[in-house]
């Protein structure tokens, strides 16, 4: 099983500002990387696939980069309406597909 | 507009069993390969199971293998997940989930549905 760990845990920070989230994997993984969204209370949302290609709607703020093991999720501007939890999830092993443990943003 | 409508849920006894539901509609049902994918109480997400776009091919995480079931109507549009002998460890909320293709690889998740709580206790 290919393990999906998420730095850091939580990130207090401010509307506006510019924000990058870590995602490594156990082993490679190719560009085989989503990442989602999740809000309190709410149903994950796709946002990104193939490390770096949003989902249709997904605003351009968010952009996601890497490949192999090491993967980032830059939020540019942040928006009162991204605070949420951020997962990463890898379908190169499949069926085993896993998510990281998630990365919380907060409001500083 | 793609949609995944999830029915079911509750609270259940250890080592008894539930049925999930889940009515998929805006896209051809029987053209993508669908899951199940799960969420314990202020933890992560974990792949549950998966079934091909004909039903035939169904794989499990080792957490549930041999105690859940997976299946699919594609007549009704409707994924079921048939869970048996429930133990406490499988309190969740689970979500159905389309994937992006009939192909059973490569599979991110969206749409997902809205989630049904599933309390396992005694």
């Amino acid at each position: 099983e290919i393990v999906m760990t998420q730095s850091p845990a939580t990130l207090s920070v401010s509307p506006g500002d510019r924000v990058t989230l870590s995602c490594r994997a156990s082993q490679s993984i190719s560009s085989h990387l989503a990442w989602y969204q999740q809000k309190p209370g709410q149903t994950p949302t796709f946002l990104v696939y193939d490390a770096s290609t949003r989902a249709l709607g997904v605003p351009a703020r968010f952009s996601g980069s890497g490949s192999g093991t090491d993967f980032t999720l830059t939020i540019s501007g942040l928006q009162s309406d991204d605070f949420a939890v951020y997962y990463c999830q890898q379908y190169h092993d499949w069926p085993l597909y896993t998510f990281g443990q998630g990365t919380k943003l907060e409001i500083k | 507009q793609v949609q995944m409508v999830a029915s079911g849920g509750g609270v259940v006894q250890p080592g008894t069993s539930l049925r999930l539901s889940c009515v998929g509609s805006g896209f051809t049902f029987d053209s993508y390969t669908l899951h199940w994918v799960r969420q314990a109480p202020r933890k992560g997400l974990e792949w549950v199971t998966l079934i091909s776009d004909d039903g035939l091919t169904k794989h499990y995480a080792d957490s549930v293998k041999g105690r859940f079931n997976i299946s699919r109507d594609n007549s009704k549009n409707t994924l079921f997940l048939e869970m048996n002998s429930l133990i406490t460890e499988d309190t969740a909320v689970y979500y159905c989930v389309k994937g992006p293709r009939a192909a059973m690889f490569f599979n991110w998740f969206d749409p997902w549905g809205q989630g049904l709580q599933v309390t396992v206790s005694s």
